[in-house]
């Protein structure tokens, strides 16, 4: 079968670094998503890697290791307002995205 | 504002009603999406719309019947629900449902309530 783990929960302080983990066993690979999910709204779109390294976009940084299976998403700075869920998805050799259950970060001053 | 909508926010049905979810998307793209998000758990893709014909269809209970009348509008027509059906049902497009990198954009959802 197909499946993403990642952690329920993870706890970090305002200003502090915190990295994610994403690990994945998937029918195929065709590239991997972050998104952020605040309580109560829509999912929105943090990242894309499909070839292995590091993407870096201000604050926020995704990670990819296709041999290992692996991701992670490092946010830097941590602020108040990062406190949201953070989902890791894998589109697979069909081109549908696999979700996690998402990642609840708690940052606390 | 992630320029998709979704109507109503909250719905509180009976096991017995009939009620209509709606979805809107002014980005011009061609896919639509229904997700199941229920609390701790992956999302659960549940319909797929590419140029308004259904190209997925994850085992979902004919309960849950979808419509797509344009690329712009998806309906999600519910009816004899089961309590186990309640959760937060969101809404996204992309601009094709193909492809490696397309992100989809997700609408704010409905949080559903089966009594």
């Amino acid at each position: 079968g197909q499946n993403i783990d990642q952690p329920t929960e993870m706890t970090a302080t305002e200003g502090a670094i915190v990295q994610i983990n994403c690990t994945y066993q998937t029918s195929g690979f065709n590239g991997l998503f972050w998104y952020q999910q605040h309580a109560g709204e829509a999912p929105t779109f943090l990242s894309y890697n499909v070839l292995d390294g590091l993407e870096e976009k201000g604050r926020f940084s995704s990670f990819l290791s296709r041999s290992k299976g692996y991701s992670y998403l490092l946010l830097k700075e941590l602020q108040m307002k990062d406190s949201a869920s953070y989902l890791c998805a894998v589109k697979d050799s069909n081109y549908q995205l696999i979700w996690g259950a998402g990642t609840k970060l708690i940052i606390k001053p | 504002e992630t320029g998709v909508t979704q109507t109503p926010r909250h719905l509180v049905m009976g096991m017995t009603n009939k009620k209509s979810l709606k979805c809107e998307q002014h980005l011009g793209h061609n896919a639509m999406y229904w997700y199941k998000q229920s609390a701790k758990k992956p999302l659960e893709l549940m319909f797929v719309y590419n140029f308004k014909e259904q190209t997925e269809n994850n085992s979902v209970p004919s309960r849950f019947s979808p419509e797509c009348p344009n690329s712009s509008h998806l309906f999600l027509h519910l009816h004899t629900l089961q309590p186990e059906d309640s959760a937060l049902y969101l809404c996204a497009s992309s601009q094709g449902s193909g492809g490696d990198s397309y992100e989809q954009y997700f609408g704010p959802g409905t949080r559903l309530t089966v009594t």
